[in-house]
């Protein structure tokens, strides 16, 4: 069975770092694209980023370009978002992601979501 | 950046059938999936593909899409159907995953 375990949310203060963990099994971890999700506390959802199951792509939102970045670690089936310069609107619940599609050039839909993870960004 | 728009909500009685809709510029010609999601939970698939069903969910769940407007429809509504529905795309023009701002589907 495909589970996906995040790990790593907390409270930061604004301008601090987090990285949140995305361990994955189930499934041929390179074969198909990553992606984050995120939804603030009574909002809707909100794509973040996605990395191909190739690694050779990977994909921003407008709101976190520059400031987060997504890897994994193969030998592990994990997948990371290293998030810097945090801000208050980026409180959310951040959920970890599998794409439908295998080998594919971008994320496409998601079949599979982790229970996900609360981030905090207040001082 | 492409927008998807839905209503906020939609209101129907049990059995009854419910429609929700996802708009968006030229929708028709882009694959749209949607999700449901209920309180504390993650969002689950329940169409993909406009019109494509994931293996267990019921048939009562159908896709529809075309020109400017995409349709969640959900046959004979029963209580556990409640839940915020979410439409959403690969929008290949500015490399984009985009969801709609949900629908929250309230069972009389």
């Amino acid at each position: 069975d495909v589970q996906l375990l995040e790990s790593g949310g907390g409270l930061v203060q604004p301008g601090g770092s987090l990285r949140l963990s995305c361990a994955a099994s189930g499934f041929t971890f390179t074969r198909y694209a990553m992606s984050w999700v995120r939804q603030a506390p009574g909002k809707g959802l909100e794509w973040v980023s996605s990395m191909t199951g190739s690694g050779e792509r990977t994909y921003y939102a407008d709101s976190v370009k520059g400031r987060f970045t997504i890897s994994r670690d193969t030998s592990k089936t994990t997948l990371f978002l290293q998030m810097n310069s945090l801000r208050a609107d980026d409180t959310a619940v951040y959920y970890c992601a599998k794409d439908a599609i295998a080998v594919a050039r971008n994320p496409w839909y998601f079949d599979y979501w982790g229970q996900g993870v609360l981030v905090t960004v207040s001082s | 950046s492409y927008v998807l728009t839905q209503p906020p909500s939609v209101s129907v009685a049990p059995g009854q059938t419910a429609r929700i809709t996802c708009g968006g510029k030229n929708i028709g010609s882009k694959s749209v999936h949607w999700y449901h999601q209920k309180p504390g939970q993650a969002p689950i698939l329940v169409v993909y593909d406009d019109n494509e069903r994931p293996s267990g969910i019921p048939e009562r769940f159908s896709g529809s899409n075309s020109g400017n407007t995409a349709t969640l429809t959900i046959s004979r509504v029963e209580a556990g159907d409640e839940a915020d529905y979410y439409c959403q795309v690969w929008e290949s023009d500015s490399d984009e995953v985009i969801f709609g701002g949900g629908t929250k589907l309230t069972v009389l």
